[in-house]
């Protein structure tokens, strides 16, 4: 069964200091990566994925992440947090093994940026 | 384009019940999907359409359906409610192939806050 873990409930950072939002995950097959963002009170958006080729991703808000397969991890990062990167992050995997497979998200992690 | 649309945005049942959540993907998209959304459990699959077709299903019990018209369009119904019911169900839509594609991201919409009372 696939799985994907966010070990943390919330992580607390100052604003101008990097960031990191950590993502684990179990699949059989090769996996597809998703990175989404939720708001307070609004939809979840679309961030970023990892399909194939380099193994850092960039994505909207200027977001990154790095697909690790010896760790099977997928980490969100971004260099310089803002007041306004504060919301529900939730990392998403899509294993493919030759056709369509469910997507499973994790639990999601606060981000609060500290002024 | 306009973004995916759901309706009605907010709602509230009496255990029993039964409920139709209706989505609107966008235009062009040709794969709908269903969540649940709950502060203890995050985002549960329910199920996913292709072209009228269901493609997964998460596991939730049988009172829990859904299917796709010819136009894209999805309804998802709950019959029997019950209070732990009660949470956010948001409706997902992606591009999606015929041939197997399974990497496009979904694009969710607003989502539909039902209370069971």
């Amino acid at each position: 069964a696939q799985s994907v873990a966010q070990p943390e409930d919330q992580v607390n950072v100052a604003e101008g200091n990097p960031l990191t939002v950590k993502c684990t995950y179990s699949v059989s097959g090769n996996p597809y990566l998703f990175w989404y963002v939720q708001y307070p009170n609004r939809g979840l958006q679309f961030l970023l994925k990892y399909i194939t080729g380099d193994n850092l991703v960039k994505g909207s808000y200027g977001f990154e992440a790095e697909f690790n397969k010896s760790q099977t991890s997928f980490h969100l990062k971004k260099p310089s947090a803002l007041v306004s990167d504060s919301a529900l992050y939730f990392c998403a995997v899509r294993p493919y093994s030759g056709g369509y497979q469910k997507v499973t998200f994790g639990i999601g992690t606060k981000l609060q940026v500290i002024p | 384009k306009a973004g995916v649309t759901q309706t009605p945005r907010y709602l509230i049942k009496t255990r029993g019940q039964q409920v139709t959540l209706s989505c609107s993907p966008i235009s062009g998209h040709r794969s709908v999907s269903w969540y649940q959304q709950t502060p203890g459990q995050g985002l549960q699959f329910l199920f996913e359409y292709f072209s009228e077709t269901q493609r997964n299903k998460g596991n939730f019990p049988g009172r829990f359906s859904g299917r796709q018209f010819s136009n894209s369009r999805s309804e998802m119904n709950v019959s029997t409610l019950e209070l732990g019911d009660s949470a956010l169900y948001l409706c997902a839509s992606s591009p999606g192939l015929a041939g197997g594609q399974s990497s496009y991201e979904q694009y969710f919409g607003p989502g539909t806050r039902l209370t069971v009372t």
